[in-house]
């Protein structure tokens, strides 16, 4: 069965530092996500992809964050100048828009981006 | 504030029982209600989807009934089996043109014992 993989699993970083986290959507889907879950929090929505562009984002993705489709394949999130409070996990998820509104959104894995 | 709550906060049943998790809503307009499965350290997987006009949904030995008028649904779960442990989160999708955000609420821990 099609799954949605990210990479890494663990990303450690030093506070001030780039990061980029990597997904690799379900190949025929055409909505991507990323979510954030702050350890024994809830998970947060940050944005949603479409058409290559971003369809919607929270307060949470501020210019600090920003998303790409490099290619035909992969979904990044990348994040500028990492914060303390960034630590958290982060997943990818994707849709594949024939029903847009009840659309099953997969997620995947998840990355655990510790800032230090 | 669009909100999700869910209760119990966590629980813990015998194998074998059944057992019925609740979430409280304030999200609106509302589109549809979503219940997530999420083991420890991995993604949410989707177990059931209610538009607001659906009252019941079934997925195997999971159940979600859905009232939109009071905003409540319930998750029940038959026949718990030890894969069953895990957290179980309600899902809200507001009714916004152009918007797929979910609302997550913080989900009830469920753990089942031999």
């Amino acid at each position: 069965e099609p799954e949605v993989t990210q990479t890494p699993s663990h990303q450690v970083t030093q506070m001030g530092q780039e990061v980029i986290l990597r997904c690799v959507p379900i190949s025929n889907h055409l909505y991507f996500y990323w979510y954030r879950q702050i350890l024994g929090q809830k998970v947060e929505f940050l944005v949603s992809f479409y058409n290559n562009e971003i369809s919607e984002k929270s307060e949470i993705f501020d210019d600090q964050f920003s998303v790409e489709r490099p290619d035909g394949s992969n979904f990044t999130l990348k994040i500028r100048s990492t914060k303390l409070e960034d630590s958290a996990m982060y997943f990818c998820a994707s849709s594949n828009g024939t029903a847009i509104v009840t659309d099953t959104q997969y997620f995947g894995p998840g990355t655990r981006l510790t800032v230090l | 504030k669009n909100q999700v709550e869910q209760s119990p906060q966590s629980l813990i049943i015998l194998e074998g029982k059944n057992c019925t998790l609740q979430c409280n809503y304030t999200v609106s307009p509302f589109s549809n209600l979503r219940w997530y499965k999420q083991d420890t350290g991995r993604g949410p997987v989707s177990l059931t989807i209610m538009t607001f006009s659906e009252n019941t949904k079934s997925n195997g030995r999971y159940t979600a009934t859905l009232d939109a008028d009071t905003k409540q649904s319930s998750l029940h779960i038959t026949a718990s089996q030890l894969s069953d442990s895990a957290s179980y989160i309600c899902v809200v999708s507001p009714s916004r043109a152009g918007s797929y955000q979910l609302t997550f609420g913080k989900g009830t821990k469920l753990s089942v014992i031999p």
